[in-house]
Order: C-alpha cells, then structure tokens, then sequence
C-alpha cells in the first residue's frame, strides 16, 4: 500500500544539540521526497527535498539523506534552537497519471529544551 | 508576492450541512491540490487540479468535491457532514504537476463539524 511512516513519535532533544528524525518509504518507485516543518496553527512549511538520485542533500543547519537500499529517508538539524520546536512530516511524491500527490507520514514532534 | 491564501480559517457546521473551502494559489501557480488532516495525523491527498481539469482524487467518499476556476483558485465542497469531516483542509499550489515541483501550502481552514 502506499505509507510513509516515522520510527519515533516524539523527539527531545537539548538546544544546541543535533536531531535526527527519521523516516521510512514503502514505494520504491518514488522520485522525490521532502520534508515539512509544521507549527502549531499554521500549514506544513517546506524545509528540504532530495531527489531519488541523490543520496544527501544540505540546506542551511539541515541535512537530509537517502538509503533507497533500505527506502529509509533522515532529516538532521544541527545545533537545534527553540524554534525549531514543531511537527516534522516527511512526504513522498507519487506519480499518478498526469498528476502528482504527496503521501506523508504520521509526523515527529520535535521538542527542544532550553 | 502573497503566499496561499484560505477562506475562512475556521468554520463550524453540524452533521447533514453541506461547507465550502476556498484557495488562492500564490500567482502564477496553476496547479491546486487538497489535503485533509485530522489531528495527529499526516495530511492525506483529496484532489488535485492544474488548468481547471481534475488531475487525481484521493481516497474519499463522492461527497468531497471541488473544482478550479479561471483565475486558478479552487473551491473543497463537502456534503452530508459528519463528525468525522473535523480536521484541517489544506490548499497547497505549485507550477504545475511536474515530479519535482515544490507544493506550497496555505494555512488551512479548520472545520469542526458537531
């Protein structure tokens, strides 16, 4: 079927620290994955993405990483700041004729600690 | 330039009602799409639009619909409520339908149907 899911529910993690969120993809045939970022309130905000043909992509403080071996996707933030503080989705792009969807997982709750 | 645009940002309704959700894409997007998301969950793919023409429907009962109009917005029309229906509606806009095309998303209408 078609799943995204995340191997832990909550994080918390110490200001200053690095976090590392994970996530797990069932169809091998996704191209494209991104991540959200999600406040209380507010839609999901797009963080970072990497396409299947890459297996690390960098952004500012952020990394994400692709084992397409194992369909299992990571988002690490260095150095985590309070704002960092929210829901974190990864989402994989699936094809569909001429169209396209997301498919997200469950989410992460990222706490951090001052 | 404005971001994506939701009307309203909260709407209660009972059972049997019939709602309307409204979305502006950021301009020059052409593409809509719709997702559900009920607490504590991911949000979960309704329809997409690009030109007008519906592109892919999720997993929903007939009684989700929508459409898009000249000027790209589109409108969710949900009939026959239930409770089940409470979650937050999210517009997310993007070029067109292509694989690697960001979705932007607005900050979603939250519906609680009583």
């Amino acid at each position: 079927g078609e799943s995204v899911g995340l191997h832990l529910p909550t994080l918390s993690v110490q200001e200053g620290d690095n976090s590392i969120i994970n996530c797990a993809y069932s169809n091998s045939a996704s191209d494209y994955f991104i991540w959200y970022k999600q406040e209380s309130g507010k839609g999901p905000q797009f963080i970072i993405d990497i396409r299947s043909n890459m297996d690390k992509r960098q952004g500012q403080r952020v990394t994400v990483l692709l084992n397409k071996t194992v369909k299992h996707l990571s988002l690490q933030i260095a150095a985590t700041q309070p704002g960092d503080s929210a829901v974190y989705f990864c989402a994989e792009n699936m094809r569909r004729g001429y169209g396209n969807k997301l498919v997200f997982g469950a989410g992460t709750i990222l706490r951090v600690k001052s | 330039d404005a971001g994506v645009t939701q009307s309203p940002t909260h709407l209660i309704k009972t059972r049997g009602q019939h709602v309307t959700l409204r979305c502006s894409p950021i301009s020059g997007h052409k593409s809509v799409s719709w997702y559900q998301q009920v607490l504590g969950q991911g949000p979960q793919f309704i329809f997409q639009y690009y030109e007008k023409e519906e592109r892919g429907r999720g997993n929903f009962p007939d009684r989700f619909s929508a459409r898009q109009f000249p000027n790209y917005s589109s409108e969710l029309n949900v009939n026959a409520l239930l409770l089940g229906d409470s979650a937050l509606y999210l517009c997310a806009s993007s070029l067109d339908t292509g694989s690697y095309n960001e979705q932007f998303f607005g900050p979603g209408t939250r519906l609680t149907v009583l």
